[in-house]
């Protein structure tokens, strides 16, 4: 069964500091999508990025980027010189090709950037 | 183009009375999700649609609990009769295709007293 793992649940830095945010996959199935979702304290949930179990390549966007690992089933996101408006719970999901079509979540991870 | 929208955006009501949740998709889209979230269980599927037809209602608490989907470009999620413990945000999001991201509503947030 499918299942996705955030172990931060809460992560605070300071503004400007770089952060990772840690994703960790399982599946049985050798293709797959995986995404991440932004919560801001306003509530609602805000689509980041999508990645298919094919293309490994990472991507960035502007401070943004995302390191998929096939290896290691994991799917980190990094915001290099955070600020006070990255404050959020971010989502990882995956959604398996041949099976279910649910797009299963992780618990979130809450970070917090301080001025 | 507009986003998914839902109403109430809130809406409080006693233990016992109906509550119904309005949602919107974006259009083109022919798969429909409702969601609920809570501090204690966090995101939970409820049911979702393809093609206006309900796929899977696993997720569903159990049958106070009801949706529909009448056409593309609209949707339900019925409480009857709500309880305190149903009090949650609502999410409903729709997608273009099986494997595309999903878009979500701003969702309802709802205070059974």
């Amino acid at each position: 069964a499918q299942k996705v793992t955030q172990a931060q649940t809460e992560i605070s830095v300071v503004e400007k500091e770089d952060v990772t945010l840690d994703c960790v996959y399982e599946t049985r199935d050798t293709t797959y999508y995986l995404f991440w979702y932004k919560q801001p304290p306003s509530g609602e949930l805000v689509f980041l990025i999508r990645r298919n179990s094919f293309d490994e390549q990472n991507e960035i966007s502007g401070r943004y980027s995302w390191n998929f690992q096939k290896s290691t089933s994991s799917f980190n996101f990094t915001i290099t010189a955070s600020q006070v408006v990255d404050s959020a719970v971010y989502f990882c999901a995956l959604t398996e090709a041949g099976g279910s079509e649910k797009l299963v979540f992780g618990k979130g991870t809450k970070l917090t950037v301080n001025p | 183009d507009a986003g998914v929208i839902q109403s109430p955006r809130h809406e409080v009501t006693e233990m016992g009375q109906e509550v119904t949740l309005r949602c919107k998709p974006i259009s083109g889209h022919n798969s429909l999700f409702w969601y609920r979230q809570t501090m204690m269980r966090g995101l939970e599927l409820l049911i979702y649609f393809n093609n206006n037809v309900p796929i899977d209602d696993s997720g569903m608490p159990e049958d106070r609990f009801s949706a529909k989907m009448p056409n593309a470009s609209f949707s339900t999620l019925k409480i009857q009769p709500s309880e305190p413990r149903d009090s949650a945000v609502y999410f409903c999001a729709s997608r273009q295709g099986v494997y595309y991201e999903q878009y979500f509503g701003p969702g309802t947030r709802l205070t059974v007293t």
